[in-house]
């Protein structure tokens, strides 16, 4: 079972560039999430979604957009992307707004 | 506002016991879930409490006191492969999860 994957596993990308990172989940959750992980800080949420056709802004939405085509897909946007974009970013999902959260593996992003 | 606290970084000896805590002060609490982090790795789930008391599950134990906004995990016989981060998590009253930073969690043998 491939459960929640993500694309690319790393990356560097120079200023100004967009970028879309990818996410698919095969569990036919309804939930879906993007966190960013920063060393010595908490994940924070930028963008979720409790249902396909539905988002909402997380704690740190600004510079990143998301859309929800269908169940399975969950793409971030990095409409052009700035050095402090640095960071590991993980896509998770989840039966409802309440369950327990499943993560990808992370994608590293690099903004030079 | 919302925060989550716990200790950065805890050392432990293989076969021991070591209890990680995790206080918090969030808008509402409708759970709280820890999560398992190995370096380079994505979170694993562990437990969940949304009733004060504890929670056993094999060698891991996570206790919850709502009244005192506080929780704690315990991990016993400790294995090398329990090095990890070990994260606490609380869903708020609008179901959005606030996390803590994580506590670095070293075993030595």
């Amino acid at each position: 079972t491939a459960g929640i994957t993500q694309a690319p596993t790393s990356q560097i990308l120079a200023a100004g560039r967009s970028m879309t990172l990818r996410c698919t989940q095969d569990m036919r959750h309804n939930a879906m999430y993007w966190y960013r992980q920063d060393l010595g800080l908490g994940l924070r949420l930028i963008h979720y979604s409790n249902t396909a056709g539905t988002t909402g802004k997380g704690e740190v939405p600004d510079g990143y957009s998301v859309s929800r085509a269908n169940t399975d897909d969950f793409p971030l946007t990095l409409a052009s992307a700035v050095p402090s974009q640095t960071s590991v970013y993980f896509c998770a999902s989840s039966p409802s707004n309440t369950g327990e959260l499943f993560f990808g593996e992370g994608s590293r992003l690099t903004v030079l | 506002g919302q925060n989550i606290d716990q200790p950065t970084e805890m050392t432990a000896t293989e076969g021991a016991i070591v209890q990680i805590n995790c206080t918090y002060q969030t808008s509402g609490f409708n759970g709280l879930f820890w999560y398992q982090q190995h370096a380079g790795e994505a979170p694993t789930f562990l437990s969940y409490n949304v009733l004060d008391g504890l929670e056993e599950k094999g060698r891991f134990s996570s206790f919850l006191s709502r009244s005192k906004g506080y929780s704690y995990l315990l991990l016993k016989e400790l294995q090398m492969k329990d090095s990890a981060s070990y994260l606490c998590a609380v869903r708020d009253s609008n179901y959005q999860l606030i996390w803590g930073a994580g506590t670095k969690l070293i075993i030595k043998p």
